[in-house]
């Protein structure tokens, strides 16, 4: 069975400051890693995804994460954050047949 | 582009009234899900098609159906819709991963844009 566990349903930054998101899984298999950004009233969006190899992972609009093992950790960052990056993210883990995903975190991005 | 689209993006119906939902996908996966997402919680999986065999969740209420008549289409229907089943309701379609142990393994899921529900 996997879970995964956000930290932090809020998460306000200032426009160019850094952002992170955390998140934790847990996985009885080797795990798929996901994260998705859901804007209002539309469907969630593929931001990166990890698989196999490079831990560190590039995604679409500036966004990287990190898989690590030892601390069952997936954390995703943008070193600057801009206004059209507020959104709702969800941090997902597959194994074998489903996937699931955590509660989300709402960023905030003030000017 | 190849893409996942749902009608219609705007749903009102009446309390027991049933509804259907549609999804089409041109990404040719085997694999479609339907997901329910109420406000500010994540998706909640009703049920998914591995090409025809039809997977649902345990908690699943009986009020949920789904048709998938090709590959490329698949409806849910809600029998007699509740104020509870308010919400947003998600398409996706996924290929199924290289797998573990000779079982595949869930890749990389496309949403479609959702519908949101209305039950007055």
């Amino acid at each position: 069975a996997q879970s995964v566990t956000q930290l932090g349903s809020h998460v306000s930054v200032s426009e160019g400051a850094l952002v992170l998101l955390r998140c934790n899984y847990s996985s009885s298999v080797p795990p798929y890693l996901f994260w998705y950004v859901q804007y209002p009233n539309q469907g969630l969006q593929l931001l990166l995804k990890y698989t196999t190899g490079a831990t560190l992972v590039k995604g679409i609009n500036g966004f990287e994460a990190e898989f690590k093992k030892s601390e069952t950790s997936f954390h995703l960052t943008k070193p600057s954050a801009h206004m059209s990056d507020a959104a709702e993210y969800f941090c997902a883990v597959s194994g074998i047949g489903d996937m699931r995903f955590g509660a989300g975190t709402r960023l905030t991005v003030k000017p | 582009d190849a893409m996942v689209i749902q009608n219609p993006r705007y749903q009102v119906t009446q309390f027991g009234k049933p509804v259907t939902l549609s999804c089409s996908q041109t990404l040719n996966h085997n694999v479609m899900y339907w997901y329910q997402q109420k406000s500010s919680q994540a998706p909640k999986l009703l049920f998914h098609y591995y090409d025809k065999d039809f997977n649902n969740e345990a908690d699943t209420p009986d009020n949920f159906q789904s048709r998938r008549p090709n590959t490329s289409f698949c409806f849910l229907d809600i029998r007699s819709p509740g104020l509870g089943d308010a919400a947003m309701y998600l398409c996706a379609t996924s290929r199924p991963g290289p797998g573990l142990a000779g079982l595949p393994h869930t890749d990389t899921q496309y949403f479609g844009p959702g519908t949101r529900l209305t039950v007055l």
